[in-house]
């Protein structure tokens, strides 16, 4: 069983849709983060939570919103999108501070999503 | 910014035989820490192997060991004994003193021939 799950794995929407992804992290990490991975470049880290307070925004258009209720619990709602959104979006978490297993990112497996 | 590279987009290896993966990085921090995550088909990235910049011993974690040359920013991943279970995208990574910030490279896929 993987210490971060994600739902749905594979999303297809419209570009007038709504839809969340949502993630759910079972490490009792306090930080958690959300990446996009296109094919052939770079993770591209689009936000980052910790101790639910918002600490990084990558520069990410508005028509994704991150919502993070608590340390394990991450969604990203998602509207307007367009075709060029269509990638994996992989949600993470870590542990900030010290101890062995500090400083490491989990990810989950990842949600499909393809923008019709 | 920090930048991680890995320059080659694809690799081929022999069953059972060695192959290194290359990447580089830039910083002007001292204290970083260095990953190799491993994607296989199946998408999940999970953890292959750390190193903590202070430290001058190579981290090695069973058929898996890297070459840290912290002074040519250089953070190779040695696989020895090479099984089919092995391909996968690899992504190198790094993370500097701001926590929430992990870099990573564009990957290497690598091959496994039977």
């Amino acid at each position: 069983e993987t210490g971060v799950t994600q739902t749905p794995r594979h999303l297809v929407m419209g570009m007038t849709n709504k839809k969340s992804l949502k993630c759910e992290q079972h490490l009792g990490h306090n930080a958690m983060y959300w990446y996009k991975q296109s094919a052939k470049k770079p993770l591209e880290l689009m936000f980052v939570y910790n101790f639910k307070e918002q600490t990084e925004n990558n520069s990410v258009p508005s028509r994704f919103s991150p919502e993070c209720p608590n340390s394990s619990h991450l969604f990203l709602h998602l509207h307007t999108l367009q075709p060029e959104d269509s990638a994996l979006y992989l949600c993470a978490s870590s542990q900030v501070g010290w101890g062995r297993d500090i400083n490491t990112i989990y990810f989950g497996e990842g949600s499909w999503l393809t923008v019709v | 910014a920090q930048t991680v590279t890995q320059s080659q987009p694809e690799m081929s290896v022999q069953e059972a035989e060695t192959v290194t993966l290359s990447c580089t990085y830039d910083t002007s921090e001292s204290d970083y820490y260095l990953f190799w995550y491993k994607q296989p088909p199946s998408r999940q990235m999970i953890l292959v192997i750390r190193q903590e910049a202070y430290k001058q011993q190579n981290a090695t974690e069973n058929r898996f060991s890297v070459n840290f040359q912290k002074a040519a920013k250089s953070f190779s991943l040695k696989i020895s004994d090479s099984q089919l279970g092995d391909a996968a995208m690899y992504f190198c990574a790094y993370r500097g003193d701001n926590f929430n910030k992990f870099y990573f490279g564009s990957g290497t896929k690598l091959n496994v021939k039977p």
